[in-house]
């Protein structure tokens, strides 16, 4: 498996409180990726990075915010979590000349 | 917004028998269109992959055809096994460049014995 670790692996919050949630590889890979995973509605891209500083939204950004200030790390902040952001959160990092993302083993947030 | 409609969200098959799932996408810039499985519990992990290119790519038991025209793709997996069973997610990259890929909501296979 690709280096890539996510923490915590496993959260549980109130509605109203901040969260972040941490993305670490190993690999150099420029681009990085949080997406959040529900029934029924598959993978769905949060936010992505392309490089140290460099971000954008994707489909669901609203109520997210993310950072990366190193080449091995991309934070996943809510800022005030509410029930709807109850999911599995995973980070994927590609080395783009393959295109191929590699999973982390997910991050499961339950907000209450 | 741009999207990826995939095609059922559940299939059962026979032991042996051949299934095909299908994805149809929006953008017609998109030139990559990676296949991702998951198995209960753990993380998706990419299977086949076809650039816009080709139309058809193959891997042992698994194939993906690509009909740009049409916008759509699809993946057949022949003499299927009990190991294939997961879900599979279809996805496509966003404009031309494979730096933002965006899935399609999954189809879950289940192989009858």
């Amino acid at each position: 498996d690709a280096g890539i670790t996510q923490s915590p692996r496993h959260k549980v919050t109130e509605t109203g409180t901040p969260v972040t949630l941490r993305c670490h590889q190993t690999e150099n890979h420029r681009y990085m990726y949080w997406y959040r995973q529900d029934p029924g509605h598959g993978l769905r891209l949060i936010h992505y990075s392309y490089g140290v500083k460099d971000t954008d939204k994707g489909e669901v950004s609203d109520g997210y915010s993310v950072s990366r200030s190193k080449t091995e790390d991309f934070l996943l902040t809510l800022e005030s979590a509410t029930s709807s952001q109850t999911s599995v959160y995973f980070c994927a990092i590609s080395d783009i000349d393959s295109g191929e993302l590699f999973f982390g083993e997910g991050s499961r947030l339950t907000v209450l | 917004g741009e999207n990826v409609e995939q095609h059922p969200s559940t299939l059962s098959v026979q032991e042996g028998d051949s299934a095909v799932i299908k994805c149809t996408y929006s953008d017609s810039a998109s030139n990559y269109f990676p296949w991702y499985k998951q198995e209960l519990g753990k993380r998706p992990q990419l299977i086949i992959d076809i650039r816009s290119n080709v139309g058809e790519k193959k891997d042992q038991r698994i194939a993906v055809t690509l009909n740009k025209t049409a916008k759509h793709f699809s993946l057949h997996i022949t003499e299927t096994q009990p190991e294939d069973s997961a879900v599979y997610f279809c996805a496509a990259s966003l404009g031309s460049s494979a730096s933002k890929i965006i899935f399609g909501s999954g189809t879950r296979l289940s192989i009858r014995p």
